[in-house]
């Protein structure tokens, strides 16, 4: 079981919106500005899309944004491309010295 | 250009070792923390720990095996992982990875990844 709980799937058409939340406790995601989202797809390493919390690093879409509230973190990708289809995972730093993960959600554009 | 490069692939057997490098390249290799992370096949990612570049101090993730050294060798810019006793259940991509600043909360760059498969 993974320390962060994530959606197992979610979907969404081309050209929608989708958010998928990652929520922890009090100790990571609510304790922390540390959050952070990868993409993966099949057979490649991930790739950071959001970092501490909002901060996308250079080159990445501003389709991609962060944000949370309370435990609870989310990213949400507007304008959804064929391309997005791949697994997101989210982590979080967290008390003390650690950095845990979320299980990951299959994003399928439909 | 920051650049991380991986030891090949490697077909242990139940109990041996293996020593995993992470070559490092593009940047100041003491100024910037690496992280061990790892992603069992069809799973989800791993983080293992992590090792302060610049004092050689090493921080394994909770509840990780006892199994697991991190080292380095900063006169080549490279970084290790250890496992000891290894078990089938450790098959998997490992990964080295370095963030977008020092601290080691996320993982910008990341090598190409190193398979090892333990199978007698």
């Amino acid at each position: 079981q993974s320390a962060l709980t994530q959606p197992a799937s979610v979907s969404g058409s081309p050209g929608q919106s989708i958010t998928i939340s990652c929520t922890g406790t009090s100790s990571d995601v609510g304790g922390y500005n540390y959050v952070s989202w990868y993409q993966q797809h099949p057979g490649k390493a991930p790739k950071l899309m959001i970092y501490d919390v909002s901060n996308r690093p250079s080159g990445v879409s501003n389709r991609f944004s962060g944000s949370k509230s309370g435990n609870t973190a989310s990213l949400t990708i507007s304008g959804l491309q064929a391309e997005d289809e791949a697994d997101y995972y989210c982590t979080s730093y967290r008390h003390i010295n650690t950095v845990v993960f979320g299980g990951g959600t299959k994003l399928t554009v439909l | 250009q920051v650049q991380l490069v991986q030891s090949g692939s490697e077909l242990k057997k139940p109990g041996a070792s293996v020593k995993v490098s992470c070559k490092t390249s593009g940047y100041t290799f003491t100024s910037y923390a690496i992280n061990w992370l790892r992603q069992a096949p069809g799973q989800g990612l791993e983080w293992l720990g992590w090792i302060n570049t610049n004092t050689g101090n090493p921080t394994y993730a909770q509840g990780s095996t006892g199994r697991l050294v991190f080292s380095l060798d900063t006169s080549v810019s490279t970084a290790y992982l250890q496992i000891s006793s290894l078990e089938a259940e450790d098959t998997a991509v490992y990964y080295c990875t370095r963030g977008v600043s020092e601290n080691y909360y996320n993982s910008y760059y990341w090598g190409q990844g190193t398979l090892v498969t333990v199978s007698s």
